[in-house]
């Protein structure tokens, strides 16, 4: 049972460079979300999904871009990295609205901007 | 608006000791949830327990034990007898019930308390 699975679990870019980060879950869940993680701040939601095609911005949107073709995939791109964006990217989902179900995350990537 | 504060940043005891771990929240709403989340060393985190704004009742499963009081609006989590494997740093989230579409798909999360326990 694979739950969700985030690849890559390690990353280190050089400034300007791009990436994806990709999120998968098999649980046919409708919601997934992205999440950063810095210290001392907990998380905070970067973008998120509510089903296939859907797509919208979350608390620190600026810098990241989203999409969601497939229900079970939802990627993560970086289109110029920033040292700021160092960080660890979580990747979650749910069924239903997370007030109701919480979320099960992916176990994250930690990206280093250089 | 909406807040979660953890004053503790780090809490260190010695195995078989009793610990709890402070939630404070700050919201508008009368409808909310409330959620703790486990994140081991080994980096994922684990959902520990969801309790919706209507049911006060303590929560008791095996060592771990949630009080929830909301004339003093926190959720507080106590560990009986802790273990070495109970190092972890806890969060503790919270999700209103608003209508508004972004509030129905966010947690707002406290920065966490970092657990040590030592053998």
């Amino acid at each position: 049972n694979a739950g969700v699975t985030q690849t890559p679990k390690f990353r280190v870019l050089k400034t300007g460079q791009s990436m994806t980060l990709l999120c998968a879950q098999d649980m046919n869940h409708e919601y997934m979300y992205w999440y950063r993680q810095d210290p001392g701040m907990g998380l905070r939601l970067i973008h998120y999904s509510v089903g296939e095609g859907t797509t919208a911005k979350g608390e620190v949107p600026d810098g990241y871009n989203v999409s969601r073709l497939k229900k079970q995939n939802f990627l993560l791109g970086l289109e110029s990295a920033a040292p700021s964006q160092t960080s660890v990217y979580f990747c979650a989902s749910s069924p239903r609205t997370p007030r109701n179900y919480g979320y099960t995350f992916g176990s994250g990537t930690r990206l280093t901007v250089v | 608006a909406q807040k979660v504060t953890q004053a503790q940043t780090e809490i260190s005891v010695v195995e078989k000791e009793d610990v709890t771990l402070d939630c404070v929240y700050e919201t508008r709403d009368t409808t909310y949830y409330l959620f703790w989340y486990k994140q081991p060393p080994s980096g994922e985190l684990v959902f520990l327990i969801r309790r919706n704004s209507f049911d006060e009742q303590n929560e008791i499963s095996g060592r771990y034990s949630w009080n929830f009081q909301k004339s003093t609006s926190s959720f507080n989590f106590t560990i009986t007898a802790s273990q070495v494997v109970d190092s972890a740093v806890y969060f503790c989230a919270l999700s209103e019930a608003r209508e508004e579409v972004d509030s129905n798909y966010q947690l707002i999360w406290g920065a966490g308390t970092k657990l040590i326990i030592k053998p």
